[in-house]
């Protein structure tokens, strides 16, 4: 049981939006910045969207993020089939250990 | 291009320590910016953080496994390690190392991820 909550699933067709949620509480994403990571099939993670909102470089503007009190959001523009992946929000506690969402499986039908 | 790449046995057997390295290639493991962490993955399921390190060798640890672990750095050969003691079946996973940058807002996230090794507890 992960101490930030996110949809096991979700699906969209291909060139839809999707948004996948992660719900945490004060100790956590309310006072902390939220990163996110992709992990494609087989692979490590690799890493989506840092300080809730920005983009490493060569990540597309297809990506977003956002935080909104104790929940932070991603969405994905323009889906592609090789958006399917599984995807983590992580934040810091403030009880001095960081944590990850269960993980949302995303499905481009 | 940093680089960061796990090694260690592949299997070990019930109540024995897990030892794994993380070896750094293409930048300094004594930068100021970085932590440096250890984050493992059981088959088909989610990513669970064990711990992190500085390399002055301040170290923050998952809490439930705070007791098994520990996390030492070397930096004089640019590699830091996780030993897990008194394994079970149900460590066995991917051990991902990565680096975990520190921002100037106090900002933390994994920026740079090994390949992953499998571990296996099995006897």
């Amino acid at each position: 049981q992960s101490v930030l909550t996110q949809p096991p699933s979700v699906s969209a067709a291909p060139g839809q939006k999707v948004t996948i949620s992660c719900s945490g509480s004060s100790s956590n994403i309310g006072n902390n910045y939220v990163s996110w990571y992709q992990q494609l099939p087989g692979t490590a993670p690799k890493l989506l969207i840092y300080d809730n909102n920005k983009r490493p470089s060569g990540i597309p503007d297809r990506f977003s993020g956002s935080k909104s009190g104790t929940s932070a959001t991603l969405g994905i523009t323009g889906l592609q089939t090789g958006d399917e992946a599984d995807y983590y929000c992580g934040t810091w506690d403030s009880s001095l250990y960081w944590v990850f969402g269960g993980g949302t499986k995303l499905t481009v039908l | 291009q940093l680089q960061l790449q796990e090694s260690g046995p592949g299997l070990v057997k019930p109540s024995e320590t897990l030892s794994l390295t993380c070896t750094v290639s293409g930048g300094s493991i004594s930068s100021s910016s970085y932590y440096w962490g250890w984050i493992r993955q059981p088959p088909g399921k989610g990513l669970e953080w064990i711990g992190s390190i500085y390399y002055s060798g301040s170290t923050y640890y998952n809490p439930s496994l705070k007791s098994r672990v520990t996390i030492s750095v070397d930096t004089s050969k640019n590699q830091f390690s996780l030993k897990l003691s008194s394994v079970t079946a149900a460590d066995t996973a991917v051990y991902y190392c990565a680096r975990q940058t520190l921002a100037a807002a106090g900002t933390l996230f994994f920026d740079y991820w090994g390949q992953g090794t499998l571990v296996t507890v099995s006897s």
